[in-house]
């Protein structure tokens, strides 16, 4: 099983939509959590951390459920530029490098 | 710079020969990290250096993956004997310390293509 697992999609929306990916790890031990931003053939870049009482910015909103260890993206108001991989990140205290899921892909469609 | 660099950006070479990856982090950033992408799939991760030592070596695929890191500055990554499974996007990123809570910053990462 995957440290951190994503559908693949692709999740394809019209514009304006409003679009929610899901994301689930593994290791219990988990303390930090992000979703990265990856568009076709270029670096990771982080959106946004992820916090246990859940966090908003903009159009995005991010939650986190320990319980269940998941934790989840809402994209609200889709734009065209917003088409791109999506990666969900989780790290532990015992390793300082990054576990990344292998990326939910959003196409907006005009 | 005001980013992670990396360099080459793209190197193209026949098997069995040696490349070295050359990755300049954001000044200041005590930690640093090598990834390795292949084509559409996530990224795994490779070797962690905070400061010049190296405590988590554990994504090394083989022997013939090699790095290292001169003080908080530039690291090289080696690949001696490359093979076509070796090819593949390398990503270095680098975070102000090697605390879980901070993210990374990526450069644009070295398509490496064995031939």
């Amino acid at each position: 099983r995957k440290e951190v697992e994503q559908d693949p999609g692709p999740f394809n929306v019209p514009e304006g939509a409003t679009v929610a990916f899901n994301c689930t790890y593994s290791n219990s031990a988990s303390q930090s959590f992000f979703w990265y931003r990856q568009d076709c053939r270029k670096e990771p870049k982080l959106l946004m951390s992820v916090y246990s009482s859940g966090n908003e910015d903009g159009r995005f909103t991010a939650q986190l459920n320990r319980a269940s260890q998941y934790i989840s993206l809402l994209i609200r108001d889709s734009k065209l530029s917003d088409s791109a991989t999506y990666l969900c990140v989780v790290n532990h205290m015992g390793r300082r490098a990054l576990t990344f899921g292998s990326g939910t892909r959003l196409q907006v469609q005009p | 710079g005001a980013g992670v660099s990396q360099s080459p950006s793209n190197k193209v070479t026949e098997k069995g020969k040696d490349v070295e990856l050359r990755c300049d982090p954001i000044s200041g950033h005590t930690a640093l990290y090598w990834y390795r992408q292949r084509l559409g799939q996530g990224l795994e991760f490779l070797i962690y250096f905070q400061g010049n030592s190296a405590p988590d070596k554990s994504g090394l695929p083989s022997d013939r993956f090699s790095a290292e890191r001169t003080g908080e500055s530039v690291s090289t990554l080696t690949i001696q004997r490359t093979q076509q499974e070796d090819s593949a996007v390398y990503l270095c990123a680098s975070s102000p310390a090697g605390n879980s809570n901070q993210p990374q910053h990526f450069g644009d990462g070295t398509r490496l293509s064995i031939l």
